[in-house]
């Protein structure tokens, strides 16, 4: 069974310090990996696919299938980063559903 | 704005009730998703419903139901309520089956008492 496993519940980090969110998977597949975000009163939203390999908002994400991780990295945090952050995964083929993390809460400290 | 919405914003409720959830997807969107957010367990898929009808199945209770109408809009049932069902209780809606870009609605907050 397909599990994705966020091992801080809460992070703390310092303004301009580096930001790492640790996110490992177990599935015995090929995984498509999400981030989702939601800031305070926001709903949740899509941060970025490792599909995309793209970087939004200075966040970027790489899966490495050895260590079976998509750790959610940002070279310098800014304020506006606190939220809640989930990790995702959805199988591909067939399966329609994601299965998140328990999520991690980012708190930058000004 | 995402355009899913959920109906209502809070609910407040004494256990052993029954009550119902609403959503509506995106225009366009056929699949629906339900999830349950709660503080020590994070954010848990219920079902899926594309079309009208149920696709997947998550961690869903049997207490809890839901169904997907012609027009698109879904409903969970909880019922036999108890005080572990307060929960933030999302749904999302995609374009397809793949489930690839979900759109989340704003949430119903339930408080059982």
């Amino acid at each position: 069974a397909q599990r994705v496993t966020q091992p801080e519940k809460l992070l703390s980090v310092f303004k301009g310090a580096p930001v790492e969110l640790k996110c490992n998977y177990s599935y015995s597949g090929s995984p498509e990996l999400f981030w989702y975000v939601q800031y305070s009163r926001q709903r949740l939203q899509l941060l970025l696919r490792h599909i995309s390999r793209e970087s939004i908002k200075g966040f970027t994400a790489d899966l490495n299938k050895g260590e079976t991780s998509f750790h959610l990295k940002k070279p310098f945090a800014q304020e506006e980063d606190s939220a809640m952050y989930y990790c995702a995964l959805n199988q591909s083929f067939g399966n329609e559903k994601l299965t998140f993390g328990t999520g991690t809460r980012l708190t930058i400290i000004p | 704005d995402s355009g899913v919405t959920q109906t209502p914003k809070h609910l407040i409720t004494a256990t052993g009730q029954r009550v119902t959830l609403r959503c509506s997807p995106r225009s366009g969107d056929l699949s629906v998703y339900w999830y349950q957010q709660s503080l020590d367990q994070g954010l848990q898929f219920l079902i899926q419903y594309y079309n009208g009808e149920e696709r997947a199945k998550g961690n869903i209770l049997e207490r809890f139901s839901a169904q997907q109408f012609p027009d698109l809009h879904s409903e969970l049932n909880l019922s036999s309520l108890e005080l572990g069902d307060s929960a933030l209780y999302f749904c999302a809606s995609s374009v397809d089956l793949s489930g690839i870009r979900q759109f989340f609605g704003p949430g119903t907050r339930l408080t059982v008492l």
